[in-house]
């Protein structure tokens, strides 16, 4: 089984504070994408990484691809209530025949 | 963009019923669907992969005859829960991607509720 492990599992956190989620594996993805879901509805992508040390910015969202391809990261900056949501990363290869491999996901809770 | 409907949104049926979902890429050509079963703060359980024109591959301990899969065109894909029960009761969402891309888009996901 090719394993994506995501952490933290939950995280409270008050407004304005930085935080940062990660996912990490022994295997190499040829991409990894990171989504957002709110309950009852489905998961919307927020980005996808492809390049090795790439990172992307998505307003207060940072996402970084590890250099080797087998880790990254989401840093929220100055979270706010409307960042709450589960959030899931899931990485891509091309021998999958299209299937990702998701993180147990991560369920942020920021308080007002 | 890369929309993906679902249809319906919840439905509550009989134990003993069948209930058919469908999953449609409203601006893009999908050549392969994926449908999820998802159970309350946890990540997504894959069911099954679907190609436009062929036989549907499920995950192991996926009950085939139980949920099947049609994927008649490029833009829709069909699951039929056959002879629910109330175990079936879950959250189901499918998913599409582009012709050799990895990323998938998500539809917003089925309640189904089985009485």
């Amino acid at each position: 089984t090719q394993l994506l492990e995501q952490s933290p599992q939950f995280l409270s956190i008050q407004e304005g504070e930085n935080l940062t989620v990660y996912c990490n594996s022994s295997s190499v993805f040829s991409s990894l994408q990171w989504y957002r879901q709110e309950p009852g509805e489905g998961p919307v992508l927020l980005v996808t990484v492809v390049t090795g040390g790439e990172v992307k910015k998505l307003k207060r969202l940072t996402f970084q691809f590890g250099d080797a391809r087998k880790d990254s990261s989401l840093h929220i900056t100055a979270a706010q209530p409307g960042d709450t949501g589960l959030y899931l990363c899931a990485g891509g290869r091309r021998t999958s025949y299209g299937k990702l491999t998701f993180g147990q996901g991560t369920i942020l809770t920021v308080h007002p | 963009g890369a929309v993906v409907s679902q249809h319906p949104s919840r439905v509550i049926c009989k134990s003993g019923t069948s209930v058919k979902i469908e999953c449609r890429s409203l601006d893009f050509q999908a050549t392969t669907m994926f449908w999820y079963r998802q159970f309350p703060k946890q990540s997504l359980m894959l069911m099954a992969t679907s190609n436009e024109g062929s036989k549907a591959t499920y995950e192991q301990g996926v009950e085939k005859d139980k949920f099947l899969i049609n994927h008649a065109s490029l833009t829709l894909s069909t699951l039929t829960v056959t002879s629910a029960h109330p175990e079936d009761s879950s959250f189901y969402i499918c998913s599409a991607r582009r012709f050799r891309q990895e990323t998938q888009y998500f539809g917003p996901g089925t309640r189904l509720l089985v009485l």
